[in-house]
């Protein structure tokens, strides 16, 4: 079965500073991968995905993702981190599972508080 | 309205209460997702919908018991919760045969 982890719990930068968040997982093969944000009592928004192509994706809001097989790791970037970028943040691996059951694991999360 | 919508947003009920709680996605999808986030857990994935019909069933008790109507509407019906029920129960919804999922913004429900 998939799994997902996300090594970081919490992770504190101060505005401006550069952000680099992990994820890893394990599948059998390659799988979908997204990175989801949630501000508080809110649900989660997407900020990118990979299929397949282009091993470095953008998404919303600057940021961005690499994905490394070698590693089987898809971390999060982001160059200069705004205080609105404060929430956590979601890895997830999506897979079909069998014919018309497409379903997402999700890690832990990680919560990015950011210091004016 | 645009997206997926979930109503209520807050919820409190006793453990005795019968109560529903509803999803509405306008994205043309045609698979739902219940999902239930608690503090310091991942987010567990309920139930499953593919063309209104149920495809996954993950171990979730009998006092939740999920309905859907058509491709656009999805409920999670609650009897006889308990307290650790307590929680964010997320909707999402996907075109179905992959790809991303599209969240509402969730239902906070307490049990007392």
């Amino acid at each position: 079965a998939q799994s997902v982890t996300q090594p970081d719990i919490h992770i504190t930068v101060s505005e401006g500073a550069s952000l680099e968040l992990r994820c890893n997982y394990s599948y059998g093969a390659t799988p979908y991968l997204f990175w989801y944000v949630q501000s508080p009592g809110q649900g989660l928004q997407l900020l990118l995905k990979y299929f397949s192509g282009d091993t470095l994706v953008q998404g919303i809001k600057g940021f961005e993702a690499e994905f490394k097989r070698s590693q089987s790791s898809f971390n999060l970037r982001k160059p200069s981190v705004h205080w609105s970028d404060a929430a956590e943040y979601f890895c997830a691996v999506g897979v079909n599972d069998r014919a018309g059951s497409y379903q997402l694991t999700f890690g832990k999360g990680t919560k990015l508080s950011v210091i004016p | 309205e645009t997206g997926v919508t979930q109503t209520p947003r807050h919820l409190v009920m006793g453990m005795t209460n019968k109560k529903s709680l509803k999803c509405e996605q306008h994205l043309g999808h045609n698979a739902m997702y219940w999902y239930k986030q608690s503090a310091k857990k991942p987010l567990e994935l309920m139930f499953v919908y593919n063309f209104k019909e149920q495809t996954e069933n993950n171990s979730v008790p009998s006092r939740f018991s999920p309905e859907c109507p058509n491709s656009s509407h999805l409920f999670l019906h609650l009897h006889t919760l308990q307290p650790e029920d307590s929680a964010l129960y997320l909707c999402a919804s996907s075109p179905g045969t992959g790809g991303e999922q599209f969240f509402g913004p969730g239902t906070r429900l307490t049990v007392l």
